[in-house]
């Protein structure tokens, strides 16, 4: 079945380290996103990417970085620079169209975040 | 800017209760509209959708018609089930958000038994 798979579900980061959450997708899907949610809170754009190998910067990039080397995979890097990465992160894909996403998103099961 | 507001939430109800979760708009284009619901610890599913004005969405008992003239895009169900309890957001695309989905804040939804 196509679908969305983000690796790993659980995730424990020391302070000062930088670490890579994975997304891949099987859909053939244009687009790509990585949206960090807090409790209790709705969703916050981190990075999209429309095209393979391009990518831009969503509402809350600083401290973030990602790639987009295949059309399949666009891993997010949390680096030391974001001082409170202790989220649960979403990868999400679509296809694009003229009117935009209009088919809606498929979104991955989440990797959760913890700084120790 | 294009925007989404949805009540806030918690809604609690009791088993088939009638649902009503309301959602309003502002967009520059002519979006789609979408609700997703995200159960406890897992990612955003699309619950359904609705492409242009008087479209009505539908999925597993939950609809949601596409109101230009109100800009809004409320959600219903007529009878609601414990296995319900989850968040809904709803969510607004168009091509004039470079083919960003905008979320709202979600509203979460407990049933009681």
């Amino acid at each position: 079945d196509g679908g969305i798979t983000q690796s790993p579900k659980y995730l424990f980061r020391k302070e000062g380290q930088n670490v890579t959450l994975s997304c891949e997708q099987n859909l053939n899907h244009d687009a790509m996103y990585w949206y960090r949610q807090d409790p209790g809170q709705g969703l916050r754009l981190i990075y999209y990417s429309q095209i393979v190998n391009d990518f831009q910067k969503g509402d809350i990039a600083e401290g973030y970085s990602v790639s987009r080397e295949k059309k399949e995979s666009f891993p997010l890097t949390v680096t030391s620079a974001q001082k409170n990465p202790t989220a649960f992160y979403l990868c999400a894909s679509s296809i694009l169209s003229g009117a935009g996403s209009i088919y809606g998103y498929t979104f991955g099961s989440g990797t959760r975040l913890t700084v120790v | 800017g294009n925007s989404v507001t949805q009540m806030e939430g918690p809604v609690t109800l009791s088993e088939e209760a009638f649902l009503t979760i309301n959602c309003t708009y502002t967009a520059t284009g002519y979006p789609s509209l979408f609700w997703y619901v995200q159960y406890p610890g897992e990612g955003l599913q699309l619950l359904l959708k609705a492409t242009k004005a008087d479209d009505k969405g539908s999925n597993k008992g939950f609809e949601a018609t596409y109101r230009k003239e109100t800009t809004s895009f409320h959600l219903e169900k007529g009878s609601v089930q414990v296995s319900d309890s989850a968040v809904y957001f709803c969510a607004l695309s168009d091509e004039t958000g470079g083919f960003k989905t905008i979320f709202g804040a979600g509203t979460r939804l407990f049933v009681k038994a």
